[in-house]
Formats: structure tokens, C-alpha cells, sequence
């Protein structure tokens, strides 16, 4: 399957603090979506773009997909406890599960 | 809407032994996939059904089985339990399923924690 390279894999940070993480791949996809999970949960969806250049705000996140389609970044802004985490980006290439691939994701941790 | 719902929410089974999971979609998803994930090769995609047919199948062995009904609630088997398939399951429907430009983005369930002794 494709490869999506997700960093960082994780982030430790204080309280208050933004968050920046980005998922790069060699392939071109049709749509990125970011999702977080919690543990022993399933994964939340949190954005999803299906548009090359397209910026979408969700709250306190905002994600773009990259103008090359090769990559998107997720931006938390002004970090709390609940957004502790792992967040995974997915590729997806076109119609079909069997053509959404996930990243490896960023575990995020944050610091009262 | 109620969300993804998948049952049992946990499991303990032996070698050898078969289990059956449960995932009922969100309300008008017409298409349900499913994904295994463990810490060392991630989310990945196991099959897929729409209208009761499978649609897609990722690269699984054979012991690895689904159904979907008429009312779109799917069922996956695995038979002949490994201690590799403990993992945890995961259920995610989609509205269009596969066959429209709309994109089909996948909304997942909790998941089933499987633990195989």
C-alpha cells in the first residue's frame, strides 16, 4: 500500500502551546483527512479537505492539503489537557476504503 | 445521529478458537469497512462491503471473513484464533460506499479490543 510519513511521531508540550505536525507521502491523493483517537477508542474524524491549497478550521485546528497533494500539516493552537492523543492523517486516492491509507501517527502529550 | 456502534466492546478467546464482532452503521451508511490495528503495523484495511456484497478485501488470510445484511449491520469472522490477531477492531462506515464522485469519507466505531491466549 501507499506510505504516509507522519511526524512527529510524538510531541511533548506545555499547556497553552501550539501544536504542528505534518504527513508527507510520494504519492498524489484526492483527499486528506486528519483523525484523532484516544486510547482503546476508535478514531474521531477531525478534518477532512478535498481540495489541493484548501485551509480548514475546526475550532483550535486548522489543517491545509498541501498544493503538491503530496502532503497535508494539522495545527493545534493554544494546546489543553484534552487534547492529549494520537492524531493520524489518511490519504485517500480515490473511492473505496481500500484506497485510505494512514499515516503512522503523533502521539501527543500535553503538559498542565 | 447515533454514531458508529460496534459490540462487544471486549474479548478474550483462545488458540483455536473463532470469534464473531458486530458493527451497526450510522444511520443511512450504506457501506461498512473494517480495519485491524496494532502498535506495530498500524490501521489496516481488511474489507469492505456495500449492499451486502463485498466490495474490496485488503491482504488478509482467508480465516479473516465478513458479512453485511439488509439492514447494513455487518459482521466480521475470524476463525482458528493466533495469538497475532489480538488487536483492536475497528468498524467504519461511509454514506456512499465506493461509487460516486462524492468523496466516501469514513467515520469509525470505538472498536473491539480482541485478545487472543
Amino acid at each position: 500500500g501507499q506510505q504516509l510519513n507522519q511526524s512527529p511521531q510524538s510531541m511533548f508540550i506545555q499547556e497553552g502551546e501550539d501544536v504542528s505536525m505534518n504527513c508527507t507521502s510520494s504519492s498524489i491523493f484526492n483527499t486528506w483527512l486528519w483523525y484523532k483517537q484516544d486510547p482503546g477508542e476508535g478514531p474521531v474524524l477531525l478534518i477532512a479537505l478535498y481540495k489541493a491549497g484548501e485551509l480548514t478550521s475546526n475550532g483550535r485546528l486548522t489543517a491545509q492539503f498541501g498544493i503538491t497533494r503530496k502532503d497535508s500539516f494539522l495545527n493545534i493552537s493554544a494546546s489543553i489537557p484534552s487534547d492529549v492523543g494520537i492524531y493520524f492523517c489518511a490519504g485517500q486516492l480515490g473511492a473505496g476504503a481500500n484506497n485510505l491509507f494512514f499515516g503512522t501517527g503523533t502521539r501527543l502529550t500535553v503538559i498542565p | 445521529k447515533a454514531g458508529v456502534t460496534q459490540t462487544p466492546r471486549y474479548l478474550i478467546k483462545t488458540r483455536g478458537q473463532q470469534v464473531t464482532l458486530s458493527c451497526s452503521p450510522i444511520s443511512g451508511h450504506r457501506s461498512v469497512s473494517w480495519y485491524q490495528q496494532t502498535p506495530g503495523q498500524g490501521l489496516q484495511f481488511l474489507f469492505e462491503y456495500f449492499s451486502e456484497t463485498q466490495r474490496n478485501k485488503g491482504n488478509f488470510p482467508g480465516r479473516f471473513s465478513g458479512r453485511q445484511f439488509s439492514n447494513s449491520r455487518s459482521e466480521m469472522n475470524v476463525s482458528t484464533l493466533e495469538l497475532g490477531d489480538s488487536a483492536l477492531y475497528l468498524c467504519a462506515s461511509s454514506l456512499v460506499g465506493g461509487r460516486a464522485a462524492v468523496p466516501d469519507t469514513q467515520y469509525f466505531g470505538p472498536g473491539t479490543r480482541l485478545t487472543v491466549l
